[in-house]
């Protein structure tokens, strides 16, 4: 069983709408928890961070996090093309520091 | 403020060669990281360092080597290439709870 589950997608997503990501996880220590968004060939830029319960939102995107369901989600709002990527959720555990990432979710934004 | 700098960019080895992946970082981070990425499976660890000194073996350390020369570098040697370990390697630094500042990555290629 993977650490970090996320659905391969890919997701279809129509311009303007909003595209909703979850990723589940099991390591019930984890502290950190982190949205990466990757074009392409090019390497993992951080879109969001959250570390406590709730919602969490800056411009376009909202962060939710559930540690008693071991799930967070990113929203994308008003999805425009540019947001055509691959997003990847990683968890971070402060007892050992690293990150376990989850394969990733494949967001298309069709015109 | 150059944040996580990878060299080379791009490499070509032949079965058996030995090369070495060199990554350093300007943000005063404890904590180094190699990972490589593979169509579909997402980012796994190589191996670790959580403070110049140290290092740690992630999911997938066969066949690596690494080194953490001071706090900026953290090196990954491939001592005898093979073909399975073409991939795309990226080199990480963080701090504390929070995320992974990565660099440009690097493209092998195990002929």
């Amino acid at each position: 069983q993977k650490e970090v589950e996320q659905n391969s997608g890919p997701l279809s997503v129509p311009e303007g709408a909003i595209a909703s990501l979850n990723c589940t996880y099991s390591d019930r220590g984890s502290q950190s928890f982190f949205w990466y968004r990757q074009y392409s060939g090019k390497s993992p830029e951080l879109i969001m961070s959250i570390y406590s319960n709730g919602d969490k939102e800056d411009g376009r995107f909202t962060a939710q996090l559930n540690k008693a369901s071991q799930y967070v989600s990113l929203l994308i709002r008003d999805s425009q093309p540019s947001d055509s990527a691959t997003y990847l959720c990683a968890v971070k555990s402060d007892s050992w520091g690293k990150f376990q990432f989850g394969a990733g979710t494949q967001v298309v934004v069709t015109p | 403020n150059a944040g996580v700098t990878q060299t080379p960019k791009f490499q070509v080895l032949k079965t058996g060669q030995s090369m070495t992946l060199q990554c350093a970082q300007d943000m005063n981070h404890n904590s180094m990281y190699w990972y490589r990425q593979d169509p579909g499976m997402g980012l796994r660890l190589i191996y670790y360092s959580a403070s110049e000194g140290t290092t740690d073996k992630g999911e997938v350390p066969n066949g690596y080597n690494v080194s953490r020369l001071n706090k900026r570098e953290f090196s990954l040697r491939l001592e005898s290439a093979a073909p399975s370990q073409t991939s795309v390697y990226f080199c990480a630094s963080s701090e504390d709870r929070d995320e992974a500042f990565f660099g440009q990555g690097t493209r092998l290629t195990v002929v």
